[in-house]
């Protein structure tokens, strides 16, 4: 069936470092490609997500590329502040259904 | 919108108790998933209902979980009796297109 990997965490960064987390996909199909985001003490909240391939979804300085031939959707930020500090899962659509990935922790030192 | 509304947002009780989980979706979602949250087995899909129909209940976990959603607004997540091991987040999450879900603030729940 249809399922998500993503890196294993914790990951622990300074501020103002660049991001990379990555997360790759099978699936039988062409699913929709998603970010979620999960702060402390909160429900998911959808990042971004990306639909087709070669499709970039971009929020709040996240940006993720859908590479069909990768079968990749690595989440990439160019600065993180302490604020970026939280569980990050990738996840794709499966007909009506969502299935994410184990999630990301990440940490920000200030 | 106010979002999806979960309540209560903290739950104790003591094993063998029962206990109903609510959840009021976004208005004109038609679909509405229940989800538990541990630390050791992560996110899990427990049960989602389209247009207030089960679909697909595969994950919930045993018998003495039920489900339930009697009309667009309102859902209902009951576990009869409860055990420690029910111990977790569960989330309540809405979607319109069946591919975006909005998840609610969560229920944490404590069984003792």
């Amino acid at each position: 069936g249809d399922s998500v990997t993503q890196m294993e965490g914790p990951v622990t960064l300074s501020e103002e470092a660049f991001l990379t987390i990555n997360c790759t996909y099978t699936a039988t199909g062409y699913p929709s490609l998603f970010w979620y985001v999960q702060y402390p003490g909160e429900g998911l909240q959808l990042l971004l997500k990306a639909t087709k391939a070669d499709d970039k979804g971009s929020n709040k300085g996240f940006e993720a590329t859908y590479r069909k031939e990768t079968t990749s959707f690595h989440l990439e930020k160019g600065s993180v502040q302490v604020s970026d500090s939280a569980v990050y899962f990738c996840a794709l659509s499966d007909d009506d259904k969502i299935i994410f990935g184990k999630g990301t922790r990440l940490h920000i030192l200030p | 919108d106010a979002g999806v509304i979960q309540s209560p947002r903290h739950e104790v009780t003591e094993m063998g108790q029962e206990v109903t989980l609510r959840c009021k979706p976004i208005s004109g979602h038609n679909s509405l998933f229940w989800y538990r949250q541990t630390m050791m087995r992560g996110l899990e899909l427990l049960i989602y209902f389209n247009n207030n129909v089960p679909i697909d209940d595969s994950g919930m976990p045993e018998d003495r979980f039920s489900a339930k959603m009697p009309n667009a607004s309102f859902s209902t997540l009951k576990i009869q009796p409860s055990e420690p091991r029910d111990s977790a987040v569960y989330f309540c999450a809405s979607s319109s297109n069946r591919v975006t879900q909005y998840f609610g603030p969560g229920t944490r729940l404590l069984v003792l």
